[in-house]
């Protein structure tokens, strides 16, 4: 079974600085990992995710993450927050072979806001 | 290319009463997947269905809800006599081919947010 924690429920940044967002997770078998964005009144759109390739994955509107196995992480990243990026961000992870592995499990979501 | 349709947005219903939740997938799309987010929770798996299969529903509870995704016309999710515990935002994803195929992506839509009084 899989699992995932997002630390902090509510983010806040200055327009500028950089965004931390932080997922760990659980899986008892290679995971395939997924960050997802919310914005208002719109569907969940994907910003990245890995597939058991690279570690450091770049996504769209600057965004980046870091598959660390040893830690069991995959934090969000972007060097400058712009306006534009206040929105509810979902980290997901599924197993990365067999069966199933189109069974998203998802955390309870980060509401990122920024500040001008 | 419009994304995945849901409808209605909102959606209230006095217990016992039936919800039906609608999901109008991508064009060339003809996998569907619902999720629940409860609240304070994430979204979890409900089901997966293709053109009139249902692929998987370990996810759906056993009794008062079902899914459907007939050969012609949107996916419906079915809940019957409602509680208020399944008060929810109910997310519906589409793909466009089976999701057991490494790196493929489900494009999710707006979700329907249901109140049962």
């Amino acid at each position: 079974a899989q699992s995932v924690t997002q630390l902090g429920s509510h983010v806040s940044v200055s327009e500028g600085a950089l965004v931390l967002l932080r997922c760990n997770y659980s899986s008892s078998v290679p995971p395939y990992l997924f960050w997802y964005v919310q914005y208002p009144n719109q569907g969940l759109q994907l910003l990245l995710k890995y597939t058991s390739a690279a570690t450091l994955v770049k996504g769209i509107n600057g965004f980046e993450a870091e598959f660390k196995k040893s830690e069991t992480s995959f934090h969000l990243t972007k060097p400058s927050a712009h306006m534009s990026d206040a929105a509810e961000y979902f980290c997901a992870v599924t197993r990365g072979s067999g069966g199933s592995n189109y069974k998203l499990t998802f955390g309870k979501g980060t509401l990122l806001t920024v500040n001008p | 290319n419009a994304g995945v349709m849901q409808n209605p947005r909102h959606l209230v219903r006095r217990r016992g009463q039936e919800a039906r939740l609608r999901c109008s997938p991508m064009k060339g799309h003809s996998h569907v997947y619902w999720y629940r987010q409860l609240p304070e929770e994430g979204l979890k798996f409900m089901v997966y269905l293709q053109k009139e299969n249902i692929i998987d529903e370990s996810g759906m509870p056993k009794e008062r809800f079902s899914a459907e995704f007939p050969k012609e016309g949107p996916s419906i999710l079915r809940i019957q006599q409602v509680v208020r515990g399944d008060s929810a935002a109910y997310f519906c994803a589409s793909s466009p081919v089976g999701a057991q195929r490494p790196h493929n992506e489900q494009f999710f839509g707006p979700g329907t947010r249901l109140t049962v009084l």
